[in-house]
């Protein structure tokens, strides 16, 4: 079963630009969700979206924002970037979602640098 | 809101086993404990979760105190491959937050 996938491994982009980062999640998991990771914050939650609905979110302002394709494949966007977006960001698929009873699949991440 | 602490880093010897503590004092009743580990240029692995029984699995098991306020994982004789970062992390049914994220704990296991 091919894993998790995240497309583009690296971006660099200057401030005020927006950008997109794409993940493919595992065949047949219809949840994907999303993730922030910096050496000061660590892993943050950025929200999940189950069959194409956003179901949960975390606290992040609205200028991050998703959605989902009916194959499942998910979008992230980021607009009006700030040097404090540069991050790994990670996505990751599960079958139940986020119930809690079902494992995540991590993609290897994008990494975005702000410039 | 549930809080998760871990300590930053503990070094272990090859073939010994290895205990990493999770701090969990303000879990709630539905609240699952999932432990995943990340080597550099990788995303979170799985390892192992549960909700209030010890949990085995053929990477490690999960013991869960009786009042849920902490959590260890356990990996029984450790290898180089599984020096990382590894992460203790509650599924909060609750709150304002659906995923809290300890800091992680940076194992190093020495040959």
């Amino acid at each position: 079963k091919a894993g998790v996938t995240q497309t583009p491994r690296y971006l660099i982009k200057t401030r005020g630009q927006q950008v997109t980062l794409s993940c493919s999640p595992i065949s047949g998991h219809r949840s994907v969700s999303w993730y922030q990771q910096t050496p000061g914050q660590g892993l943050q939650f950025l929200f999940e979206y189950f069959s194409e609905t956003q179901r949960n979110k975390g606290n992040f302002p609205g200028r991050f924002s998703g959605r989902q394709f009916s194959n499942s494949r998910s979008e992230m966007n980021v607009s009006t970037l700030e040097l404090g977006d540069s991050a790994l960001y990670l996505c990751a698929s599960s079958f139940r979602g986020l119930s809690g009873n079902s494992p995540l699949h991590f993609g290897n991440g994008t990494r975005l640098t702000v410039t | 809101d549930a809080k998760t602490t871990q300590p930053n880093s503990m070094e272990s010897n090859e073939e010994e086993p290895v205990h990493l503590p999770c701090n969990h004092s303000t879990i709630s009743g539905t609240d699952y404990i999932h432990w995943y580990r990340q080597l550099p240029s990788q995303g979170p692995e799985y390892v192992i979760h549960g909700l209030t029984s010890n949990v085995n699995n053929r990477m490690a098991s999960l013991a869960i105190a009786e009042d849920r306020k902490s959590s260890t994982l356990i990996l029984h004789r450790a290898t180089l491959r599984d020096a990382a970062v590894y992460y203790c992390i509650l599924y909060s049914q609750g709150g304002s937050e659906k995923l809290v994220f300890g800091k992680g704990t940076k194992l190093t296991v020495n040959p």
